[in-house]
């Protein structure tokens, strides 16, 4: 069955770049028409999608956030990183990471991880 | 950049009906996904391509779309239900999330 797991610091300071890792089971990122997305959620507010990366390499990226994100996979098939850089305290909050199988142009995620709590203080 | 606009919380009362639109415009050439997220939860998926439901999900809960807008529809609401909605859709290959609603069980 595909899990996943999102993993990275708890805890940034400003202006630092915060690295995360999607590590992944149940699928591989070498197969056709699979994608993992990352989309955070900032305490107590909505979700928000940040980056998505396709088997191809293909990359895409939230408009707001494009200039700071930059999301890459690993060689193995079964990680995704996602880094932002220059954070700062609006940057806090639960950051998942998500499957989609990208048969259609409309697909969903489908299978999303726990998440993991990021905090940004000095 | 493309917004979809949800009410932020919708009311009702046990074993009645809740429904829960997301607007935005030129929604109907988009399909529309829905998650349902409870606290301290992970999303999860409940309705894509506006009406699809992915196994495990029970038939009380159920997508329409007309024109500009899509609607989530929950039947014989129960206490369970109570959580907050998020639809979903694709614009240029991007993913625009609504703002949530939270559905309240009274």
């Amino acid at each position: 069955q595909i899990t996943l797991r999102e993993s990275g610091p708890t805890l940034v300071k400003p202006t630092q770049t915060l690295t995360l890792t999607c590590a992944f089971s149940g699928f591989s990122l070498h197969s056709t028409e699979v994608g993992v997305g990352w989309i955070r959620q900032p305490p107590g507010k909505a979700l928000e999608w940040l980056a998505l990366i396709y088997w191809n390499d293909d990359k895409r990226y939230s408009p707001s956030l494009r200039s700071r994100l930059t999301i890459t996979k690993d060689p193995s098939g079964n990680q995704v990183v996602l880094t932002m850089t220059n954070v700062h305290p609006v940057d806090a909050g639960t950051y998942y990471c998500a499957h989609r199988s990208a048969v259609t142009g409309e697909d969903p995620f489908d299978y999303w991880g726990p998440g993991t709590l990021v905090s940004v203080s000095s | 950049s493309y917004e979809v606009t949800q009410p932020p919380s919708v009311s009702v009362s046990p074993g009645q009906t809740a429904s829960i639109p997301c607007s935005g415009d030129d929604l109907e050439d988009k399909s529309v996904t829905w998650y349902q997220q409870k606290p301290g939860q992970s999303p999860v998926l409940v309705i894509y391509k506006d009406v699809k439901r992915p196994s495990g999900i029970p038939e009380r809960i159920s997508g329409s779309h007309s024109g500009n807008t899509a609607t989530l529809t929950v039947t014989g609401t129960q206490a369970t239900d109570e959580a907050d909605y998020y639809c979903q859709v694709w614009d240029l290959s991007t993913v625009v999330f609504g703002g949530g609603t939270k559905l309240i069980v009274l």
